[in-house]
């Protein structure tokens, strides 16, 4: 089956840290981008990272930059993000997402997501 | 940061009627932009890629239109099904790409 298994989410204070991870099956893992996308609980979609392929492309959103790193094990078929010096702003259902392609384009598979709440 | 700014906030439809929903960049995304519908309590699905083409299994009652800054989804025939919110995404200022702030379809 076709899918991704998101993890790591959880309460957390503000400025600790938290790792996701995400577990791919069914579909060529090393072929494809793949991103972190949030969603804030009654808001919209907020794209977070992206990380090409072979891991030479990444990017992140202004918002999370410096603090987030996006990483990914294509032998182990996993995505990872690594959030640091998290804000109660940074509270949010997180996908995973999977590209069309092999750079970042859009994103036609979804994991149900992990949920992060930074509050004291 | 490219800005993308949807309209309507809500669109009131009957079912059967047509629904036509705005995307505008605040640059240039060329052609390379996405439509995503998501039903409540539901994760996203990828409508449209490239402005215009539908992704797998999506009907033939969505389609997308538009180039540089000005985009659209239309279903030509709203079924109950389609109420929902449906965001756009901009992919051609990698690397950051961004989404619109969504539309809701609902049922007037």
């Amino acid at each position: 089956e076709v899918q991704l298994v998101e993890s790591g989410g959880g309460l957390v204070q503000p400025g600790r840290s938290l790792r996701l991870s995400c577990a791919a099956s069914g579909f060529s893992f090393d072929g494809y981008a793949m991103h972190w996308v949030r969603q804030a609980p009654g808001k919209g979609l907020e794209w977070v990272s992206g990380i090409g392929w072979n891991s030479k492309n990444i990017g992140h959103a202004d918002s999370v930059k410096g603090r987030f790193t996006i990483s990914r094990d294509n032998a182990r078929n996993s995505l990872y993000l690594q959030m640091n010096s998290l804000r109660a702003e940074d509270t949010a259902l997180y996908y995973c997402a999977k590209d069309i392609g092999g750079e970042p384009h859009a994103f036609d598979l979804w994991g149900q997501g992990t949920m992060v709440t930074v509050s004291s | 940061e490219i800005v993308m700014t949807q309209s309507p906030a809500t669109l009131s439809v009957s079912p059967g009627e047509r629904a036509t929903l705005s995307c505008r960049a605040s640059q240039t995304v060329n052609s390379n932009l996405a439509w995503y519908q998501q039903k409540p309590g539901q994760t996203p699905r990828l409508l449209i890629y490239g402005s215009s083409t539908r992704a797998t299994g999506v009907p033939a009652r969505f389609s997308g239109s538009g180039s540089n800054t000005e985009f659209t989804l239309t279903i030509s025939s709203l079924q109950s099904e389609d109420f929902a919110v449906y965001y756009c995404q901009q992919y051609n200022d990698w690397p950051l790409l961004t989404f619109g702030g969504g539309s809701k379809v609902e049922i007037k």
